[in-house]
């Protein structure tokens, strides 16, 4: 049972740019977590989805994110218009049932220059 | 009041000793408890997670949960070199759905 796979693990974007980061959760799990980290820092939690539905995305700037998790496919965190501020570390998390335990992706490391 | 504290340490142990990492919570309601470790440049990995009451023992790791002080910890008995990272704790609160992560414990196990 292969576990989160997120993809790409490294991203580099020029500013104004769109980043596209995907994660496809563990087999038979339906719940998935974004978190972003920057160096030194904690996990800042940024959206909750389950298949096809956000469940709560308190956490995520109003402004150019968007999170997704279609039925078919994986669960995609979208940045439009990328700032150097947006540089940081994004994981993903799934889990089988709400308030379960999660199981992280390696990440993908975001650097806007 | 944050959701969720920790000492942010730094912790060194010596090698063989008793690690304790340490934890509190502000939502009395709160019901699933976990812990992660992170090294350094690398994801989070789940450890431990503990829902009632009492103590969990999972190898040279117990956690323990005592929800009237609202407080959880883990202890890592003969601690190893390899146990050095950083140590989260994570709660899933009754209100809301996200799980909310301390900041962590820096652990260093002296050899």
């Amino acid at each position: 049972n292969a576990g989160v796979m997120q993809n790409p693990r490294h991203l580099v974007r020029r500013r104004g740019q769109e980043a596209r980061l995907r994660c496809s959760p563990m087999k038979g799990h339906s719940h998935v977590y974004w978190y972003r980290q920057l160096p030194e820092e904690g996990l800042k939690f940024m959206v909750y989805l389950q298949k096809e539905n956000i469940i709560d995305e308190s956490g995520m700037p109003k402004e150019r994110f968007s999170a997704e998790f279609p039925k078919e496919g994986p669960s995609i965190l979208r940045i439009q218009q990328v700032v150097r501020g947006d540089s940081a570390a994004y994981f993903c998390a799934s889990s089988p049932y709400a308030r379960g335990e999660a199981f992280f992706g390696q990440g993908t490391r975001l650097t806007v220059v | 009041q944050k959701e969720v504290e920790q000492n942010s340490g730094p912790l060194s142990v010596p090698e063989g000793a008793i690690a304790s990492l340490n934890c509190t919570y502000s939502d009395r309601g709160s019901q699933s408890f976990f812990w992660y470790r992170q090294y350094s440049g690398k994801s989070p990995e789940l450890i431990m997670s503990i829902y009632s009451n009492g103590d969990k023992e999972d190898g040279r790791f117990t956690a323990q949960l005592n929800k009237a002080s609202q407080y959880v910890s883990l202890l890592i008995r003969d601690s190893q070199p390899s146990d050095s990272a950083t140590y989260l704790c994570a709660v899933n609160m009754k209100t809301g759905n996200q799980f909310y992560f301390g900041t962590g414990t820096s652990l260093t196990v002296i050899p």
